[in-house]
């Protein structure tokens, strides 16, 4: 069964307007971390935000924000003030702990595009 | 954060020829892993890279066609073999360091493309 779920294969954002990436996820862990990266077309794969599980704050990194509902299994990406350079895809991952062993299980991917 | 140095960029192979991507780590870091990126899909994980022993792979990939090398804890290669076109993708190494990981870091990349 697929662990991360990212519905949207692709949106459109206005510059300055915000945007919001869904991520839905699935485990039986009762401690797991979720994880946002962003790919622009080089390839390389940038960190953005962190949630763990037990986080009773929703994280927040400069314009990068996680809307985190636990019982909805829950994780998802606004990025507020939309600027050209955040063109890129959009990855959700997330972390079990059960393993202990760290590796990450991505979704599927969002293709965001920044209209000037 | 770790930085990561990930080495070729990229490259264009022969099929049947074998590629050795590196990936070097400013600090010694617990868990290094290798994922695979094909042509407009996700990351899917090869293997965790253990240091001084074999690595660990994923259902799907095996050590004769992804030989996985860590000497130490800031070193690992990954070897493509025996390349085909279908092996054509992005590469990267990815670094986790110690418990209670809250962020996990990736190297640059290898933008592979096997003719």
């Amino acid at each position: 069964a697929q662990k991360i779920t990212q519905t949207q294969p692709g949106m459109f954002v206005q510059e300055k307007e915000a945007v919001t990436l869904d991520c839905t996820y699935d485990t039986s862990d009762q401690s797991y971390g979720l994880f946002w990266y962003k790919q622009p077309s080089s390839g390389e794969m940038i960190f953005l935000i962190y949630q763990g599980s037990y986080d009773e704050q929703n994280a927040t990194e400069g314009r990068y924000s996680l809307n985190f509902q636990k019982a909805r299994k829950s994780a998802n990406l606004v990025i507020s003030a939309s600027q050209l350079g955040d063109s890129a895809m959009y990855f959700c991952a997330m972390r079990e702990s059960r393993s202990n062993d760290y590796k990450l299980s991505f979704g599927a991917g969002t293709t965001v595009t920044v209209r000037a | 954060s770790a930085v990561i140095s990930q080495k070729p960029s990229r490259d264009i192979c022969q099929r049947g020829t074998s590629l050795t991507i590196q990936c070097q780590v400013d600090s010694q870091v617990t868990m290094m892993f290798w994922y695979r990126q094909q042509p407009g899909q996700s990351l899917t994980l090869i293997a965790t890279a253990n240091q001084g022993s074999e690595a660990t792979y994923e259902s799907g990939f095996v050590i004769d066609k992804f030989p996985i090398s860590r000497p130490n804890l800031t070193f690992s290669t990954l070897t493509v073999s025996n390349m085909s076109p279908e092996d054509s993708s992005i590469y990267l190494c990815s670094v986790a360091e110690g418990r209670g990981v809250t962020e996990a870091f990736f190297g640059q990349g290898t933008r592979l493309t096997v003719v």
